[in-house]
């Protein structure tokens, strides 16, 4: 199985700070994917990245960026954190060919 | 575009009963479609796949799902259900085609009653 580790598993962070919460795998994965998961709305997707530079937009993208320089690294950016994007983000790894995609433990965002 | 719904936000049931989630999908060609689960505090772990061939699904725990084409639907089941299945189930479908991504439900919620 692949180990996918988030930086974080909580964080708090102040309204307009800019924050960073990164994702690794320890395998050679093309696809690498951002959710932000909400009570009721399930996984949402906000980025995804498919080789290293390469990165498309998912279904939620607006205030958030994305960084995939290595390949085994995909950072989510929040330019200006703001409290709507208190939340908890998952990082997903693999997929591809309809293969497994694996997750990582998440990262409970709270913006004050 | 692509969606997956899951009809029951909650469930419960008591523990030996047995268990259907419900996940119907939009997308009309052959799906890729998988059953995940989460417990509380932990990322998501598969439970099953299917692609194709046979459509009854055999998964991790005791659970299977069944693809229905004619109803669009892949139904997650277990004969009887234990105390430690409760938990998060979300069904999700994989797009094809150009970029994969999968596209989840919004999940159903399990209680299970001693």
């Amino acid at each position: 199985d692949v180990k996918v580790t988030q930086s974080s598993r909580y964080l708090v962070k102040r309204t307009g700070e800019k924050v960073f919460l990164e994702c690794v795998q320890d395998m050679d994965h093309e696809n690498m994917f951002w959710y932000r998961q909400d009570p009721g709305l399930g996984l949402r997707l906000i980025y995804f990245s498919y080789d290293v530079k390469m990165k498309e937009k998912g279904d939620i993208p607006e205030g958030y960026s994305v960084s995939r320089e290595k390949k085994e690294r995909f950072s989510l950016i929040l330019e200006s954190a703001s409290t709507n994007q208190t939340s908890m983000y998952l990082c997903a790894v693999g997929g591809q060919g309809g293969t497994e995609a694996f997750f990582g433990q998440g990262t409970r965002l709270t913006v004050v | 575009a692509q969606s997956v719904t899951q009809p029951d936000i909650h469930i419960t049931v008591s523990e030996g009963a047995s268990l259907e989630l419900r996940c119907n999908y939009s997308y009309g060609a052959t799906p890729y479609l998988f059953w995940y689960v989460q417990s509380p505090g932990q990322g998501l772990q598969l439970l099953l796949k299917y692609f194709s061939g046979d459509t009854l699904v055999q998964g991790i725990k005791g659970f299977e799902a069944e693809f229905k084409r004619s109803q669009s639907s892949f139904n997650l089941r277990k004969p009887s259900v234990h105390w430690s299945d409760a938990a998060e189930y979300f069904c999700a479908d994989l797009t094809q085609g150009g970029s994969e991504k999968l596209v989840f439900g919004k999940g159903t919620k399990l209680t299970v009653n001693p």
